[in-house]
């Protein structure tokens, strides 16, 4: 079963403009990752936020983590064509030994 | 350095049948992990494997099985097919395990008919 749920589940921006999507997930967790995927392709790792961090940032990304609200959101800053893609969230629980998926942002960038 | 590498890219096969799915990880990484991706449950952990040992199970039935090989080369077995099985079969590889960054092959489609 999944425990991560993210929204929304499709965005279409303009090129240019910011993207954001969220994550969010139901039991507590050691770290967070957000991955990329290419039309049904392998998965590109993106960003690893561990518990005790807020926030990380990684070229034109940025995620925050907030564990209080058990939620996570991904901001790619001027997007551009090649960003379009499905983002997936996933989650250790720090009770079991298992990765859990979100259910996947898919972003069309409109050039 | 080579990536992961999966094999085969797309198959086909009919219910009752069972196949075999293999992966190659990057070179030094002692951790694979198999996933199943579908359009209705999306990702789904099914196991991992470090240093020859299955170290995690997700929630699937005994039909799926794998296995690891001494030099990290990984397996993943499914016995009579079902038309669900269809999916797309993705592994990756990493140093330690799942709760670090992983690298993902291109997976392999799986087509139950």
């Amino acid at each position: 079963s999944q425990q991560g749920e993210e929204d929304p589940q499709a965005l279409s921006i303009q090129e240019g403009e910011n993207a954001t999507m969220n994550c969010s997930y139901k039991t507590s967790i050691n770290n967070l990752q957000w991955y990329r995927q290419n039309s049904g392709r392998g998965l590109v790792h993106l960003i690893l936020i561990r518990s005790n961090e807020r926030e990380k940032h990684s070229g034109r990304l940025r995620v925050t983590l907030d564990t209080s609200k058990k939620s996570s959101s991904l901001l790619i800053t001027a997007s551009r064509a090649a960003d379009t893609a499905s983002y997936f969230c996933a989650t250790d629980e720090d009770s079991n030994y298992q990765l859990i998926w979100g259910a996947g942002t898919k972003l069309i960038i409109k050039p | 350095k080579a990536g992961v590498t999966q094999t085969p890219r797309y198959l086909i096969k009919t219910r009752g049948q069972q196949v075999t799915l293999s992966c190659s990880p990057i070179s030094g990484h002692r951790s694979v992990s198999w996933y199943q991706q579908t359009p209705g449950q999306g990702l789904q952990f099914l196991f991992e494997y470090f240093s020859e040992t299955q170290r995690n199970k997700g929630n699937f039935p005994g039909r799926f099985s794998g296995r690891q090989f001494s030099n990290s080369r990984s397996e993943m077995n499914v016995s009579t097919l079902e038309l669900g099985d269809s999916a797309l079969y993705l592994c990756a590889s990493s140093l330690g395990g799942i709760n670090e960054k992983l690298f993902f092959g291109s997976g392999t489609q799986l087509s139950v008919l």
